[in-house]
């Protein structure tokens, strides 16, 4: 039972574009929404989370967007850089404080 | 978050050894630990919660036998992976939870292989 899914495996934006990474969940009792970077072989690092009560967080070039009713969040680079380029892995946090990730989505910025 | 030392980084070992990994939390006290293992192209599997003083909790599916975990102190969580096997090659990650509610902090990861 995948609880959140991250439905496109790769996206591709040209460099100064604005990428959105999409992220869909099906546990109502989530509380805490975060998005992490990876690069292969290193721990993921925290980029940006939003609690389930807000429905916008946002965090210089990063913006994330919570939809409850849809039961979808999303991350908005803006504008986006080459050295964006990693896997983004959407994650959510549940009432005994575990974190569910998603598939993740790996973001290639072209110059 | 927290800052979160992960060892060793990668580690190649024979069918039937053990392997420890260890993590530990620098600057902050941590009750509670998460492992995670990662297969290539895939998601961060929760394997279980490490808990200090007591034992940890197993996700459905994980062999408690097979990954032993300890946590003896509050900036210390150790997994070893007991008679490994090649179907047990991974990434293996520690995650700790930081000050605020939502700063899971994480480590560096460790490549498991095994031959």
């Amino acid at each position: 039972d995948q609880q959140v899914k991250q439905n496109s495996p790769s996206l591709s934006v040209q460099e100064g574009r604005i990428s959105i990474l999409n992220c869909d969940y099906t546990n109502s009792m989530f509380d805490y929404f975060l998005w992490y970077k990876k690069y292969p072989a290193e721990g993921p690092t925290f980029l940006i989370s939003i609690s389930s009560i807000k429905d916008k967080n946002e965090d210089g070039r990063f913006t994330v967007f919570l939809n409850k009713s849809a039961k979808h969040l999303s991350l908005h680079i803006v504008p986006s850089q080459p050295g964006d380029s990693a896997v983004y892995f959407c994650a959510a946090k549940n009432q005994g404080g575990k974190l569910i990730f998603g598939q993740g989505t790996e973001l290639s910025v072209k110059p | 978050g927290a800052v979160v030392s992960q060892h060793p980084s990668w580690v190649i070992c024979k069918s039937g050894t053990s392997v420890k990994i260890e993590c530990r939390s620098l600057d902050f006290q941590a009750t509670t630990m998460f492992w995670y293992r990662q297969f290539p192209k895939q998601s961060l599997m929760l394997m279980a919660t490490s808990n200090e003083g007591s034992k940890a909790t197993y996700e459905q599916g994980v062999e408690k036998d097979k990954f032993l975990i300890n946590h003896a102190s509050l900036t210390l969580s150790t997994l070893t992976v007991t008679s490994a096997h090649p179907e047990d090659s991974s990434f293996y990650i520690c995650s700790v939870p930081g000050r605020a509610n939502y700063g899971y902090t994480f480590g560096s990861g460790t490549r498991l292989t095994v031959v």
